[in-house]
């Protein structure tokens, strides 16, 4: 499975676009990069999934380069509430989905 | 509702005396895993299944116990737990086709060892 590596924290103003990039240097052929948000005490959530270019849902971007050697998860007008730990997970059906979360990247959002 | 439900959701127990916490979803969902997250150490997988009856380690499975004899079901078993298993638990699941890696996660279980 890939190694990831996020920024451990990033502070923001409520309004404000938020970049949070993950380096996946050993992505392989196969694998997917998903993002997920967590709340203290709370399971992760699932935010989005993106094998390369970009993709966006309701909540969320997520831009890939043609080499998918990283990867940046876009929030666009962060809230209050967008206070969170975020995770960038890589892997797929290579590695059999055993789920490898890292330290994840603590997101505060300043009024 | 489509949900992943985890029972108990707060145990306090002994050391050796044996456990069971449940996991159950109602998606029809082919992936399941178990997961322990404590402070400092982040979110790490006890073990995954990938189907009924197929079954596999994650990086942290020793003093765990899984099965799956139903798809929707996923029991993680402390045959004797010990104080350095208190942590929060949550149990996962996932569609294996499609979109691989969105796991929904349940509620969480914090378990006390003592």
């Amino acid at each position: 499975l890939a190694k990831t590596t996020q920024p451990i924290s990033m502070d923001s103003y409520e309004g404000q676009e938020v970049n949070i990039t993950c380096s996946h240097n050993n992505i392989a052929t196969n694998d997917y990069i998903t993002w997920y948000q967590q709340f203290p005490s709370q399971g992760p959530r699932f935010i989005i999934q993106g094998y390369k270019t970009k993709v966006t849902n309701e909540v969320a971007s997520l831009f890939i380069p043609a080499d998918r050697k990283s990867s940046t998860l876009s929030l666009p007008r962060v809230s209050l509430s967008d206070t969170a730990v975020y995770y960038c997970l890589v892997g797929g059906a290579t590695g059999g989905f055993k789920t490898i979360f890292g330290a994840g990247t603590r997101l505060f959002v300043k009024a | 509702e489509a949900q992943v439900t985890q029972n108990p959701r707060y145990l306090i127990t002994v050391t050796g005396k044996k456990l069971t916490v449940t996991c159950s979803q109602n998606m029809n969902h082919e992936y399941m895993s178990w997961y322990r997250q404590d402070p400092g150490l982040g979110l790490r997988q006890i073990y995954y299944s990938m189907n009924v009856e197929v079954t596999d380690k994650g990086d942290v499975p020793e003093g765990y116990k899984v099965s799956r004899k139903e798809k929707r079901n996923f029991p993680l078993i402390l045959e004797s737990p010990s104080p350095n298993q208190t942590s929060l638990y949550f149990c996962a699941s996932s569609l294996t086709e499609g979109a691989p890696y969105e796991q929904y996660f349940g509620p969480g279980t914090r378990l006390t060892v003592t």
